[in-house]
């Protein structure tokens, strides 16, 4: 299994400005995918980060909003741009679990509040 | 898009029962599916999966179920324990077939 670290693990941030969560993986990893969770919701797919290439963004989220950086195998940032409210959620990075298609490892989360 | 969903957003069971969790699935053409258990302020953690070909998987204290004709995904959890109270996801591989679609959640509570 991977140990995914993830910093902040909470923030209070302001309208208007932008924060960077980090993500580290113990390993090296082909694919790493970032979510949103909603308070009290499910978990929704922002965007694929494959190192060396472009992030992969879901429908409903540009990479304006939230660019997407994988300089290595064992890192990613996921930037939250011109924060408002509604973007008062977990973010939380995520990797494959071994070769091939499987299970995800998910990081503990960045729960982030937009005042 | 095609997705994932639960019928009962809560659970409330005594402690020692068996605790049953469903989901409907939309996309036929999913093969993978996984149950995960995120407690309070943790991130998801897996609890057991499934493949298309098979219909039944047993775990530790866990059962998963797969009816494909009505598309139809269950959690069975024998025994359940206080510690088993959390928020449980099923999920599908997505089209990409490596990133997973999660369904909306039902939260299990576990009185004494």
């Amino acid at each position: 299994s991977a140990v995914i670290s993830q910093k902040p693990s909470r923030d209070i941030c302001q309208r208007g400005t932008s924060l960077t969560i980090q993500c580290q993986v113990d390993s090296q990893v082909t694919m790493m995918f970032w979510y949103r969770q909603q308070p009290g919701q499910s978990l929704t797919l922002i965007a694929t980060a494959n190192q060396g290439s472009e992030a992969t963004y879901e429908s409903g989220f540009v990479i304006d909003k939230f660019p997407i950086s994988r300089p290595n195998l064992t890192f990613s940032t996921l930037t939250v741009s011109n924060m408002s409210p509604e973007d008062s959620s977990i973010y939380l990075c995520s990797v494959v679990g071994g070769a091939g298609r499987g299970e995800l490892f998910f990081g503990e989360g960045s729960r982030l509040t937009v005042l | 898009g095609e997705s994932v969903g639960l019928h009962l957003p809560t659970l409330s069971v005594q402690e020692g029962d068996n605790s049953i969790i469903n989901c409907a699935y939309s996309n036929s053409a999913s093969d993978y599916f996984i149950w995960y258990k995120q407690e309070s302020g943790k991130g998801p953690q897996f609890i057991i999966d499934i493949r298309s070909n098979m219909d039944k998987r047993q775990g530790q204290r866990v059962t998963v179920l797969l009816n494909k004709t009505v598309k139809h995904l269950s959690l069975q959890i024998a025994a359940t324990q206080p510690g088993d109270s959390a928020v449980y996801f099923c999920a599908e591989n997505n089209d990409s077939g490596y990133a997973l679609n999660f369904g909306k959640g039902t939260s299990l509570l576990v009185t004494p």
